[in-house]
C-alpha cells in the first residue's frame, strides 16, 4: 500500500470553477510535503512546500493546506484555467535527506 | 539557467535488448536522482548520486540496472537486458544541496516490446 494516497484519481471541471484535491499520507517521520504539477510530457514542477509547522501555503491561484495531526493535505485551485489541466502529485519527504514518497497523482482536466 | 535535460525522450526496444538513458543535471547541482513511473503507478525512487558517488541505490529494482555518473556531471542509466516490466517513464532530477528543491527533467518514456 502506498504511503501517500491521493483522491480523486481524476477530475473534470469547467473553466473558472474551483476544485480541491486531497492527499492522505502515512509517511513517518515527516519532514515536508510538496505539491507538484506535471504537464503532459514534462517533468513535475513544484507548486508549494510545507513543513510540519505550516498549515497553509499559497502560490497564486494554488493554496495548499496541511494538517500534520491527521496527516492530510489539500490543494485548492481557484478560478481554474485551461492551463491548469495536468496531473497534480503530492509528495511527502520522510526526513531531511529528501527521501520523497510520491502519490499516484490526480489528473485534472479543465474544459472550456 | 538551463533545466535538467534527458535523452532520449522516447525509446522503444525489444525484450532482451540494451538501452541507455542519459540525464544532464542543472550545472552546479551535486545531487542527481533517478526515478521511475510505471504505468498507472506512482513515481518511485531508484537512486541518488552525490557528485560521482552513489549515495543511495536502494530503489534499484535488480542488477539489470546500472547507473553511472562519471566525473560528477551527467549520468547514464543502462538497462541490460530489458524486460517487459521495465516499461515506464524514467525521470531524472537534480538539486544543489541535499535539502534543496529537486528540479525534474522531462523524462524518458521507455517501451519494451
Amino acid at each position: 500500500k502506498n504511503q501517500v494516497e491521493q483522491s480523486p484519481q481524476s477530475l473534470i471541471i469547467l473553466e473558472g470553477k474551483n476544485c480541491t484535491l486531497q492527499c492522505n499520507y502515512t509517511v513517518s517521520p515527516f519532514s515536508n510535503l510538496r505539491w507538484y504539477k506535471q504537464d503532459t510530457g514534462r517533468g513535475p514542477v513544484s507548486l508549494t512546500i510545507m513543513t510540519f509547522s505550516e498549515n497553509t501555503k499559497s502560490n497564486g491561484r494554488y493554496t495548499a493546506t496541511l494538517d500534520a495531526d491527521t496527516k492530510q493535505s489539500s490543494l485548492h485551485i481557484t478560478a481554474s484555467q485551461l492551463s491548469d489541466s495536468a496531473s497534480y502529485i503530492c509528495v511527502v519527504s520522510a526526513d531531511q535527506n529528501n527521501d520523497m514518497r510520491f502519490g499516484a497523482g490526480t489528473r485534472l482536466t479543465v474544459k472550456p | 539557467e538551463a533545466g535538467v535535460t534527458q535523452f532520449p525522450s522516447h525509446s522503444v526496444i525489444e525484450k532482451g535488448q540494451t538501452v541507455t538513458l542519459r540525464c544532464d543535471p542543472i550545472s552546479g547541482h551535486d545531487n542527481l536522482y533517478w526515478y521511475r513511473r510505471v504505468m498507472g503507478k506512482e513515481i518511485k525512487f531508484l537512486l541518488h548520486f552525490v557528485k560521482e558517488s552513489k549515495q543511495d541505490e536502494s530503489g534499484m529494482p535488480n542488477n539489470r540496472f546500472l547507473a553511472e555518473r562519471t566525473g560528477g556531471t551527467y549520468s547514464t542509466l543502462k538497462v541490460q537486458p530489458a524486460e517487459l516490466e521495465d516499461s515506464g517513464v524514467y525521470f531524472c532530477a537534480s538539486s544543489r544541496r541535499l535539502d534543496y528543491e529537486q528540479f525534474f527533467g522531462p523524462g524518458t518514456r521507455l517501451t519494451v516490446l
